[in-house]
């Protein structure tokens, strides 16, 4: 159990054009999921807590306007890089956490989303 | 201000022991997890710890002190499959998880 996928698991764009991730909670249903991003050899750096049914919440430094969230569901959660840039270019992970209280408040992560904008 | 951290890499033998540490500063305690990570693939779970002492789980320990602010991830009869990334993540009060700058392990044969 508490499987979570993200698609596509890798996008190529151009630069200027919009792409949206998504994140669902496969056999549990998600209160809150998050996103990180992962620079090459870098750690997870986490950009956005996302509430079912709330607006996002953004950590400093983040651009809200530049990274849209939206968690319509308790199942699904969505990242939209807008105007994407070749700077955006990162590995994009999201994780989910239950409604329940399971273990040790942990958080299950999605395969992660490849973007590369050229 | 959060400050997590632990050695950039580290090298070990088949069927060795290697113990990654990390020390931590944050504002707010809720637990730390050790995770796996493979390149270009998400991190896995590997351990928890929320209270102080050791915690064993097949060939993989890890160990807490609270007062310290250190952890050490333990592990033994290592393979050639468990070279990766190893990150430490304490989960803050806000129930956030602050990563650490991750510690790369390559096992040679």
């Amino acid at each position: 159990g508490a499987v979570v996928s993200q698609h596509p698991s890798r996008v190529i764009c151009k630069s200027g054009t919009s792409v949206k991730i998504e994140c669902r909670s496969l056999d549990f249903q998600a209160t809150t999921m998050f996103w990180y991003r992962q620079f090459p050899k870098k750690s997870l750096m986490l950009m956005a807590t996302s509430n079912e049914g709330s607006k996002a919440t953004y950590e400093q430094g983040v651009e809200k306007d530049k990274f849209l969230i939206n968690h319509a569901s308790l199942t699904l959660s969505t990242l939209t890089v807008t105007s994407a840039h070749p700077e955006d270019s990162s590995f994009y992970i999201c994780s989910a956490r239950g409604v329940e209280d399971r273990l040790y408040n942990e958080q299950f992560f999605g395969p992660g989303t490849r973007l590369t904008v050229l | 201000g959060q400050n997590i951290d632990q050695p950039t890499e580290m090298t070990a033998t088949e069927g060795a022991i290697v113990q990654i540490n990390c020390t931590y500063q944050t504002s707010g305690f809720n637990g730390l997890f050790w995770y796996q990570q493979h390149a270009g693939e998400a991190p896995t779970f590997l351990s928890y710890n929320v209270l102080d002492g050791l915690e064993e789980k097949g060939r993989f320990s890890s160990f807490l002190s609270r007062s310290k602010g250190y952890s050490y991830l333990l592990l033994k009869e290592l393979q050639m499959k468990d070279s990766a990334s190893y990150l430490c993540a304490v989960c803050s009060l806000a129930d956030k998880l602050i990563f650490g700058t991750g510690t790369r392990l390559q096992v040679f044969p």
